[in-house]
């Protein structure tokens, strides 16, 4: 079974710290994506890589960054943490390559930005 | 621009009911359709996944239609019972990336 692994379960920042939210899959995929997601707006791609070094944005790439440097894990960073970022946060894998592969998903991270 | 809608948002039902939950999209070029699960405070389960030139997959008592055509979607659950109960996402997979757009869910109750 794939497994996503998202390094907290809860996390609370200030504003204006620079938090690094981790994610390591274990199924040797190609892709990750970071996605928010809230109340009545469901989720949002945030950033996605398809391979290492590889990034491209997503749909609400502001105020974020990424870092893949090895296969397995993804990295987001909220490079100066703000208010509106306060959100559940959740990493996905799937293969690459043919685009009909099914995400894997983590148990998401809570974060509160106070 | 891809829309995914997702009616009703909420649903409540008895114990045994056979029901449907509705996903509609408003671009038919899409490589792939997929439903999920989330249960409150956790990420989300991967329950089938419906690829363009399909329609439909079945997974025990779930199954899973797609009409490209008339841009929609139905996730069919038969004899319903209370650990159904959760939050039902479809996402469509657009052509030549492997993005997903999803759209915001239907929160189901199964009451005993």
């Amino acid at each position: 079974d794939v497994k996503v692994t998202q390094s907290s379960r809860y996390l609370v920042k200030r504003t204006g710290e620079k938090v690094f939210l981790e994610c390591v899959q274990d199924m040797d995929h190609e892709n990750m994506f970071w996605y928010r997601q809230d109340p009545g707006l469901g989720l949002r791609l945030i950033y996605f890589s398809y391979d290492v070094k590889m990034k491209e944005k997503g749909d609400i790439p502001e105020g974020y960054s990424v870092s893949r440097e090895k296969k397995e894990r993804f990295s987001l960073i909220l490079e100066s943490a703000s208010t509106n970022q306060t959100s559940m946060y959740l990493c996905a894998s799937s293969n690459g390559g043919t685009g009909i592969q099914p995400q894997h998903f983590g148990d998401g991270t809570r974060l509160s930005i106070l | 621009k891809q829309e995914v809608t997702q009616i009703p948002a909420a649903l409540s039902v008895p114990e045994g009911e056979n029901l449907v939950l509705n996903c509609s999209f408003t671009d038919s070029a899409i490589y792939n359709l997929q439903w999920f699960r989330q249960d409150p405070g956790k990420g989300l389960t991967s329950l089938l996944l419906i690829q363009s030139s399909q329609r439909e997959q079945t997974s025990g008592r779930l199954n899973a239609s797609l009409d490209k055509s008339s841009g929609r979607s139905t996730l069919y659950i038969a004899a319903s019972q209370p650990g159904d109960s959760a939050t039902y996402l479809c996402a469509v997979g657009p052509y030549n990336t492997d993005k997903l757009i999803f759209g915001t869910g239907t929160r189901l109750q199964v009451f005993p």
